[in-house]
């Protein structure tokens, strides 16, 4: 299994630019979250979603959109990037949202808006 | 939002037991006390959870006070890949919360 994967690894973008970060798991999980984290701050959680067609807002979802049309695929979409949201982005899964279960991370995209 | 309250960091040696605490005196019944920690670089790995025992796995045990007001995550052999920010959760509301962690330097 791959686990949770991410792409891309790293971006830059322009103030206004627009992109789309992808997060894609091969474990069947249900639950799904991205995160953000800022440099030496814990992560702030942007979005999850508990199965395909189901998404909730999290602590930080201002300037953020996301979907999820298919178990494996959970992509996180920033319209109008903003210099604020220069920062790494991680995306997990887990089995359940009890969070008995534990949560795997994928390795991140680094994100820098200029 | 269930808070926790770690050490900015901490020092240890190598081959030497580690012992982090936390601090979460507003935990309610159902809480469950997760564990991860970031390797530089990586995203956060599961290290251990518990609800009011005392737990082991290969990794780590994690010791839970009997009021469960706090808890130790221990360590009990630390080599230089353990140096990581680790992280005390409660799970609460089904979302996870991360504070800013504790970071663990080994010493060789």
């Amino acid at each position: 299994n791959a686990g949770v994967t991410q792409t891309p690894k790293f971006r830059i973008l322009k103030i206004g630019q627009s992109m789309t970060l992808q997060c894609t798991q091969d474990m069947n999980h249900n639950y799904m979250y991205w995160y953000r984290q800022d440099p030496g701050m814990g992560l702030k959680l942007i979005y999850y979603s508990v199965g395909a067609g189901i998404t909730d807002k999290g602590e930080v979802p201002n300037g953020y959109n996301v979907s999820r049309s298919t178990t494996e695929d959970f992509p996180l979409r920033l319209e109008l990037a903003a210099p604020s949201q220069t920062s790494v982005y991680f995306c997990a899964s887990s089995y359940s949202g009890d969070f008995v279960n534990e949560q795997f991370f994928g390795p991140g995209t680094r994100l820098t808006v200029l | 939002d269930a808070k926790t309250t770690q050490p900015n960091s901490m020092e240890s040696n190598e081959e030497e037991p580690v012992h982090l605490p936390c601090n979460h005196s507003t935990i309610s019944g159902t809480d469950y006390i997760h564990w991860y920690r970031q390797l530089p670089s990586q995203g956060p790995e599961y290290v251990i959870h518990g609800l009011t025992s005392n737990v082991n796995n290969r990794m780590a045990s994690l010791a839970i006070a009997e009021d469960r007001k706090s808890s130790t995550l221990i360590l009990h052999r630390a080599t230089l890949r353990d140096a990581a920010v680790y992280y005390c959760i409660l799970n609460r509301d089904d979302k996870i919360i991360f504070g800013k962690g504790t970071r663990l330097h080994i010493l060789p």
